[in-house]
């Protein structure tokens, strides 16, 4: 496609249930990474896809959080047992390599 | 450990004047940075970057400053219109693939 795309655009979960939420990058992007944004606030790194092999996954919160990339392109971000302060943005970016990251408008994650 | 931060949260301009947003790093290994604006309910957009070992970059209505000795970045939008008004961040790295988002400025256009 033209852009990134993610889905579902807008999710509301009760607590304790688990999210997957999707990232289609641009065609040919070999870098794709997940950042989180709580309201207010800027963008933090959650995850580092080069093609399929996950690089970096230093900024994932804790082990309930879980991403995958199976054939370098489309990705998935879980969430299990999802917790309220788990509510936020979940941006997707893709890059050719270093530089400017094209980012998705983001999946809307409500927490009940 | 090192952070982004930004000075005023909260901008208000005239149309038609300009426009400076001022950004703070600590980071002093930190050699490329990016301004983005995001408009509310999309993902960040793309304005322009600059690497330390340029001062000043220009594009399209936007200049981006970089002064390393004080560690201070800030984005120039010359002739400000509405379809300027947002949160605008600015980011550095510091030669990898990650990348540090600052809280943002958001910026608003009064008619």
């Amino acid at each position: 496609g033209a852009g990134v795309s993610q889905s579902p655009r807008y999710k509301v979960a009760k607590r304790g249930q688990d999210v997957a939420l999707r990232c289609d990058p641009i065609s040919g992007h070999v870098s794709l990474f997940w950042y989180q944004q709580a309201l207010g606030q800027g963008p933090e790194f959650l995850t580092y896809f080069q093609n399929e092999a996950q690089l970096d996954k230093s900024g994932l919160p804790s082990d309930r959080f879980f991403a995958e990339r199976p054939e370098g392109s489309v990705s998935t971000l879980k969430i299990q047992r999802t917790q309220q302060e788990d509510s936020a943005v979940y941006l997707c970016a893709s890059s050719l390599s270093a530089g400017e990251l094209f980012f998705g408008e983001g999946s809307r994650l409500t927490v009940l | 450990g090192e952070s982004v931060g930004l000075h005023l949260p909260t901008l208000s301009v005239q149309e038609g004047d300009n426009s400076i947003i001022n950004c703070a790093y600590s980071n002093s290994a930190s050699d490329y940075f990016i301004w983005y604006k995001q408009e509310s309910g999309k993902g960040p957009q793309f304005i322009i970057d600059i690497r330390s070992n340029m001062d000043k970059r220009q594009g399209q209505r936007v200049t981006v400053l970089l002064n390393k000795t004080v560690k201070h970045l800030s984005l120039q939008i010359a002739a400000t219109q509405p379809g300027d008004s947002a949160v605008y961040f600015c980011a550095e790295s510091s030669g990898t693939y990650k990348y540090i988002f600052g809280t943002g400025t958001r910026l608003k256009v009064l008619a």
